[in-house]
């Protein structure tokens, strides 16, 4: 099983917004809405931000959406903020009873 | 709160097998969640190890299947996994985390173990 796939990194500006992508496979990321998101900064343990596609746990800013269509999944932050500088990771569950991370993105905000 | 707390050993010889626990607080095992480990080598991505749920059921990543086997110790309200035959490449920062009920994403995490590989 192979990485679901990421861009290596994306960059935008204080109070734009920005899409990462995660593209996998019908067996994967197309075959369920079982995708979630994970924020994580550096020597930190990843915090979920994303569950089943588009859904957002309680305490998780409604700045950070998720969507999904056939086998890519995406997280989009809008309005931008320094704080969000991170490495952003999908993870979709899979036909094989077993999960598949994204080689993960580092996000930097200009 | 939920809490996870990773413990074991931080340096293991080539070939040896890994034990690692995870102590959790705040929540009994023996709910109908689910338990598991993911690992994120030095400077590289999240990598899905396995899971277990209170019944017994274990589910493990198919690359790491035959060296794995996770196992819960409800008396002490911890969970175990062994990875055995360990190797350089197998250096990473070891997370334990719980699941939601349904077993389809980890939603609390531990704060992680640094696990080297080293003659």
């Amino acid at each position: 099983q192979s990485a679901l796939t990421q861009p290596a990194s994306v960059s935008g500006s204080p109070g734009q917004s920005i899409t990462i992508s995660c593209t996998g496979t019908s067996s994967d990321v197309g075959a369920y809405n079982l995708v979630s998101w994970y924020q994580q900064y550096p020597d930190k343990a990843p915090k979920i931000l994303i569950y089943d596609v588009s859904a957002r746990p309680s305490g998780v800013s409604n700045r950070f959406s998720g969507s999904k269509s056939a086998n890519t999944a995406s997280l989009t932050i809008s309005g931008l903020q320094a704080e969000d500088e991170a490495d952003y990771y999908c993870l979709s569950y899979t036909t094989s009873t077993s999960f598949l991370f994204g080689g993960g993105t580092k996000l930097t905000v200009l | 709160q939920v809490q996870l707390q990773e413990s074991g050993p931080g340096l293991v010889t080539p070939s040896d097998t890994l034990s690692l626990t995870c102590t959790v607080s705040g929540s009994f095992i023996s709910n109908n969640n689910w338990w598991g480990w993911i690992r994120q080598p030095p400077g590289k991505g999240l990598e899905w190890i396995g899971y277990i749920h209170y019944s017994g059921s274990t589910y493990y990543n198919p690359s790491l299947k035959s060296r794995v086997t996770m196992s819960l110790d409800t008396s002490k309200n911890q969970f175990s996994l062994k990875l055995k035959s360990m190797t350089a490449v197998d250096t990473a920062v070891f997370y334990c985390a719980r699941y939601e009920t349904r077993g389809y994403y980890p939603d609390v995490w531990g704060k992680g173990t640094t696990v080297t590989v080293s003659s």
